[in-house]
């Protein structure tokens, strides 16, 4: 169980177009999707949090503007990396947790790699 | 904010011997000290995780101890093989809060 899975796993883009990253959890409802971003050998930074039905709150330095984050139902969030451009080419992760739910129950998807050429 | 520190940043072993990753963290209100596993290309994983009224914690090869007066917590490996080579992220906080702040990470090779 606790299953969370995106798609896709990897895409190309190209500068100033608009890539859409969904995040699912297979088998349990998510109240709550955490969007992450890992640039090549450093640690994960956390994007966003999403709750289903709101608006997502994103940490200092995020532009929400640019990273559009949807959660419409409790098994599906999706980020959208508007207007790309090579600098936002890095591996993005989302994890999702339960309700009730603290850290120790909170699930992570398998990445998604974006490339902006 | 935690301030998190992990070391060391890159470990490499014999296959067969132990490693030892440690975490140093500095929100003494922090009670729930996890470690997380990300093999290239993965989202991380949890592989065992301890809290603040526990000072061990062990499965099978893998250990977690807890020093809460110091304020670290560290990542035992023994008898480590092959798979056991990944990036390793400890994330100290406080388990009902939201989010999770990760470590720098520790790279561990594990020499045949």
């Amino acid at each position: 169980g606790a299953v969370v899975s995106q798609h896709p796993s990897w895409v190309i883009c190209k500068s100033g177009t608009s890539v859409k990253i969904e995040c699912r959890s297979l088998d349990f409802q998510a109240t709550t999707m955490f969007w992450y971003r890992q640039f090549p050998k450093q640690s994960l930074m956390l994007m966003a949090t999403s709750n289903e039905g709101s608006k997502a709150t994103y940490e200092q330095g995020v532009e929400k503007d640019k990273f559009l984050i949807n959660h419409a139902s409790l098994t599906l969030s999706t980020l959208t990396v508007t207007s790309a451009h090579p600098e936002d080419s890095s591996f993005y992760i989302c994890s999702a947790r339960t309700g009730t739910g603290g850290n120790d129950e909170q699930y992570f998807g398998p990445g998604t790699r974006l490339t902006v050429t | 904010g935690e301030n998190v520190e992990q070391h060391p940043s890159t470990l490499s072993v014999q296959e067969g011997d132990s490693a030892v990753i440690k975490c140093t963290y500095s929100d003494s209100a922090s009670n729930y000290f996890p470690w997380y596993k990300q093999e290239l290309g993965k989202g991380p994983q949890l592989i065992i995780d301890i809290r603040s009224n526990v000072g061990e914690k062990k499965d099978q090869r893998i250990a977690v101890t807890l020093n809460k007066t110091a304020k670290h917590f560290s990542l035992h490996i023994t008898e480590t093989q092959p798979e056991d080579s990944a990036v390793y992220f400890c994330a100290p906080g406080d388990s009902s809060a939201s989010k999770i702040i990760f470590g720098s990470g520790t790279r561990l090779s594990i020499r045949p």
